[in-house]
């Protein structure tokens, strides 16, 4: 099976505008998970869907947003970029098959706000 | 909200030492996950325990779970210089979301 794909891997952008980042999972895995992680906070969860709902959401401010789509792909959006949401975003999908939670992350997408 | 204490946050060895990390909770967890990432990578999932006192094995790694589900580690018998990189403990929380440690960063001089 292909592994989770992550789009872009890299990006760069100024403080204010917004970005969408986005997130194939395996197949068949119907839970998408997004974490940010940085030198400072170690990985936090950002946000978890799963068939198109927002099953649960990390402490993050509203700026961060996400949907899933019948698919299974997933974005997330980061409007009024700020100099702190630099940042490695790493989506993981899960297949929840048994009650495991078992997190396959893809490559990730670094976010560098100027 | 719940969190996963996680030391040591560095852990230098020799090739060939062990090496040892610890995840520790103050509420009872339902099971822990670890992961390894290493340097540029991704954080890939090794295992995930569940029972009270469980312990498995994955060649020289050694993981346990506490008796009272509130504790786990992660050993690694002499270490070689493809075991570097930042191990993660993970827990679920009473949400149901991923809580991890901050990870321990090992380095391995050959």
């Amino acid at each position: 099976k292909a592994g989770v794909t992550q789009t872009p891997r890299y990006l760069i952008k100024t403080r204010g505008q917004q970005v969408t980042l986005s997130c194939s999972p395996i197949s068949g895995h119907r839970s998408v998970s997004w974490y940010q992680q940085t030198p400072g906070q170690g990985l936090q969860f950002l946000f978890e869907y799963f068939s198109e709902t927002q099953r649960n959401k990390g402490n993050f401010p509203g700026r961060f947003s996400g949907r899933q789509f019948s698919n299974s792909r997933s974005e997330m959006n980061v409007s009024t970029l700020e100099l702190g949401d630099s940042a490695l975003y790493l989506c993981a999908s899960s297949s929840l098959a048994g009650g495991t939670y078992e997190q396959y992350f893809g490559p990730g997408t670094r976010l560098t706000v100027t | 909200g719940q969190q996963v204490m996680q030391i040591p946050q560095y852990q230098h060895v020799q090739e060939g030492e062990d090496f040892t990390t610890y995840c520790n909770s103050s509420t009872t967890l339902s099971n822990i996950q670890w992961y390894k990432q290493r340097p540029g990578g991704h954080p890939v999932f090794l295992i995930q325990l569940v029972k009270s006192g469980e312990v498995k094995k994955q060649k020289r790694l050694t993981f346990q779970f506490g008796e009272a589900k509130k504790n786990s580690s992660l050993h690694i018998t002499a270490t070689q210089t493809t075991d570097v990189g930042t191990y993660f403990c993970a827990a679920l929380d009473q949400g149901g979301k991923l809580i991890f440690g901050q990870g321990t960063e090992l380095s391995v001089k050959p």
